[in-house]
């Protein structure tokens, strides 16, 4: 089935310690996207490839920096984990140009920071 | 940018009918998403409204009126496993057309 993947689905790290999530998708959807979801708050999107373009959200930390090799990867890294970085990661996946652009979520990583 | 208001938390009685409401403030609009989400998993897709009107989906509609930026999902015969938050979220008519996401309102089905 055509689905969106997140490895690792758990990830602890270690205070200032650099973590990289991934995200890979068999939908051959054209935009990608990244976002951070603490307990009880909506998803906050951190950035989005439209293809190869790279879009960031003007409230997006320095520290968190995303790359899309190929159509069907994309990663999140995180130079410097603080604690409040700590939350949810979600990836999603859109096609646009589509008739809804139904965003598609992956199951997440959820990320602790020690 | 994109204002969205919906109630935090609504508790409901299994096999009934309960109505979730959602308000938005839009600086462009281009359609209003409802998603399910049940503690600590991803969002799922539930309906899709760009027009005005009710799209409806077995036991799950949704309703749009863009004159007075509403919406509600109505979710009808409920059972215990649609306890979950259900996510408004807007699309912006602009650009790549962004979509932002409601805090959730956390719905309780209780026997």
């Amino acid at each position: 089935d055509a689905m969106v993947i997140q490895n690792p689905r758990y990830q602890v790290t270690q205070f200032g310690k650099p973590v990289t999530l991934s995200c890979s998708q068999t939908l051959n959807h054209n935009v990608m996207y990244w976002y951070q979801q603490k307990s009880s708050q909506a998803p906050k999107l951190l950035f989005h490839y439209y293809d190869k373009d790279f879009n960031n959200e003007a409230d997006t930390p320095d520290n968190f920096q995303s790359r899309r090799p190929n159509t069907s990867f994309c990663f999140l890294d995180i130079r410097s984990p603080g604690l409040g970085d700590a939350a949810m990661y979600l990836c999603a996946t859109s096609s646009v140009g589509s008739a809804t652009d139904t965003q598609y979520f992956g199951p997440g990583t959820r990320l602790t920071v020690l | 940018g994109q204002n969205i208001d919906q109630p935090t938390e609504m508790t409901a009685t299994e096999g009934a009918i309960v109505q979730i409401n959602c308000t938005y403030q839009t600086s462009g609009f281009n359609g209003l998403f409802w998603y399910q989400q049940h503690a600590g998993e991803a969002p799922t897709f539930l309906s899709y409204n760009v027009l005005d009107g009710l799209e409806e989906k077995g036991r799950f509609s949704s309703f749009l009126s863009r004159s007075k930026g509403y919406s509600y999902l109505l979710l009808k015969e409920l059972q215990m496993k649609d306890s979950a938050s259900y996510l408004c979220a807007v699309r912006d008519s602009g650009g790549y057309q962004k979509v932002t996401f409601g805090i959730g309102t956390k719905l309780q089905v209780i026997p």
